[in-house]
């Protein structure tokens, strides 16, 4: 079954450095999406893009974060100067298309630990 | 902003229990979908219901969408310890893309 790729797993960095989150979405999907899930609360919206450009974003997604789609497969979330309060696990998502059911597919996620 | 409120947020039950959990908003949504999601994972989605009164069954689970569309439950009957884990309902609003999840529901199915 087609899946969303993440890497890396987990990432310990020190508090000031920038950090790059890879994503491959599924082949065939249009859609893609970041979204985070800091320790014991809900899993939040960042940034939804499509058509190499961003579509929605959210309040949390600020100046310091910026989203890519390099080539035909990665999708990558840069966060150019960490803190401790982007510790959290990220989640890539995508979807094949503009249906308004919005079936996401998110892949296993990157843990990023802010020292 | 959209808010989803699930509950119960922690729920233990024996294995042969019937169980139902809720998602519940003040909003309207085009759209709902419930999740399941394992500890170190991402959300796998479930079912996605987009219609008021809409009811779904995927074997031993069924979900239904409040008439408003403003409101879901998830309903398990015969609890087995394999539906441990996190049940996480998700929104969207219309002309959104964007997903607003409830914190979950943590099942214990205990043998």
């Amino acid at each position: 079954e087609p899946e969303v790729t993440q890497t890396p797993s987990h990432q310990v960095t020190q508090m000031g450095q920038e950090v790059i989150l890879r994503c491959v979405p599924i082949s065939n999907h249009l859609y893609f999406y970041w979204y985070r899930q800091i320790l014991g609360q809900k899993v939040e919206f960042l940034v939804s893009f499509y058509n190499n450009e961003i579509s929605e974003k959210s309040e949390i997604f600020d100046d310091q974060f910026s989203v890519e789609r390099p080539d035909g497969s990665n999708f990558t979330l840069k966060i150019r100067s960490t803190k401790l309060e982007d510790s959290a696990m990220y989640f890539c998502a995508s979807n094949p298309d503009s249906s308004g059911a919005n079936v996401l597919t998110f892949g296993a996620g990157s843990r990023l630990t802010v020292l | 902003t959209q808010l989803l409120e699930q509950s119960p947020q922690f729920l233990s039950i024996q294995e042969g229990e019937n169980l139902t959990v809720y998602c519940n908003s003040s909003s309207v949504f085009s759209s709902l979908q419930w999740y399941r999601q394992e500890p170190g994972e991402g959300p796998v989605l479930l079912v996605t219901v987009v219609t008021g009164g809409e009811v779904k069954k995927l074997k031993r689970l069924t979900f239904q969408f409040g008439d408003a569309r403003k409101d879901s439950s998830l309903h398990i009957t015969a609890a087995q310890p394999g539906d441990t884990g996190l049940y996480l309902c998700a929104g969207t609003g219309a002309g959104s893309y964007q997903l607003t999840f409830g914190k979950g529901t943590k099942l214990s199915v205990i043998p």
